[in-house]
């Protein structure tokens, strides 16, 4: 069975750029989420999907980041424009549903400079 | 909200024995887990605990005092490759079941 796949692997661009990251879950799984991860620190997370609809994006900056999961499967991540703090790994991870005691599985994540 | 605590680094031999140690706050508990992370790779799914006790699997085993807010990852035998990042997660209905992590824990395993 395939795990998460996420493209692109890595990415760099310049300031005020735009920039986009597409995960593939595991099929199946109704739970989508996406997270930042700066070096040295735990994954933060930027939205919750349950099939298409955003149950938390309470963390997610608004202004400039947006995200979609047409369909209740596939999801892209926007940044528009990228500022330099915006440098991390943007990590996509999916569970079966919310039940307790289900682990989520990460994609291998999309490293984003920006320069 | 929800706050998680771990040591930052953690240095031990190969053969020996490790505890990483995390402490949590948060409002509906609804499950503790520990992942490990390569560098540069994803966070890989380790061990989940619910209940009070012990849970072991193979040479590592994760501790949870729901009462205390504590649990702990213990790493037997410890072998080179095991030198990785060690990350906590707490899972709480009050906010909205989201899994949130911990800064990790970076183990460094020498011969």
């Amino acid at each position: 069975e395939a795990g998460v796949v996420q493209s692109p692997r890595y990415k760099i661009i310049e300031k005020k750029q735009p920039v986009a990251f597409w995960c593939n879950p595991i099929s199946g799984h109704n739970t989508l989420y996406w997270y930042l991860q700066n070096l040295g620190q735990g994954p933060e997370l930027l939205i919750r999907y349950e099939n298409e609809e955003a149950v938390d994006d309470s963390q997610l900056p608004k202004d400039r980041f947006s995200a979609e999961r047409l369909k209740g499967v596939d999801s892209t991540l926007k940044i528009q424009p990228a500022e330099l703090g915006d440098s991390a790994v943007y990590l996509c991870a999916s569970s079966p549903s919310l039940g307790p005691n289900t682990e989520a599985f990460f994609g291998q994540g999309t490293r984003l400079t920006v320069v | 909200g929800q706050n998680i605590d771990q040591p930052t680094e953690m240095t031990a031999t190969e053969g020996a024995i490790v505890q990483i140690n995390c402490t949590y706050q948060t409002s509906g508990f609804n499950g503790l887990f520990w992942y490990q992370q390569h560098a540069g790779e994803a966070p890989t799914f380790l061990s989940y605990n619910v209940l009070d006790g012990l849970e072991e699997k193979g040479r590592f085993s994760s501790f949870l005092s729901r009462s205390k807010g504590y649990s702990y990852l213990l790493l037997k035998e410890l072998q080179m490759k095991d030198s990785a990042s060690y990350l906590c997660a707490v899972r709480g209905v009050a906010a909205g079941n989201k899994l949130t992590f911990g800064g990790g824990t970076r183990v460094l395993v020498k011969p």
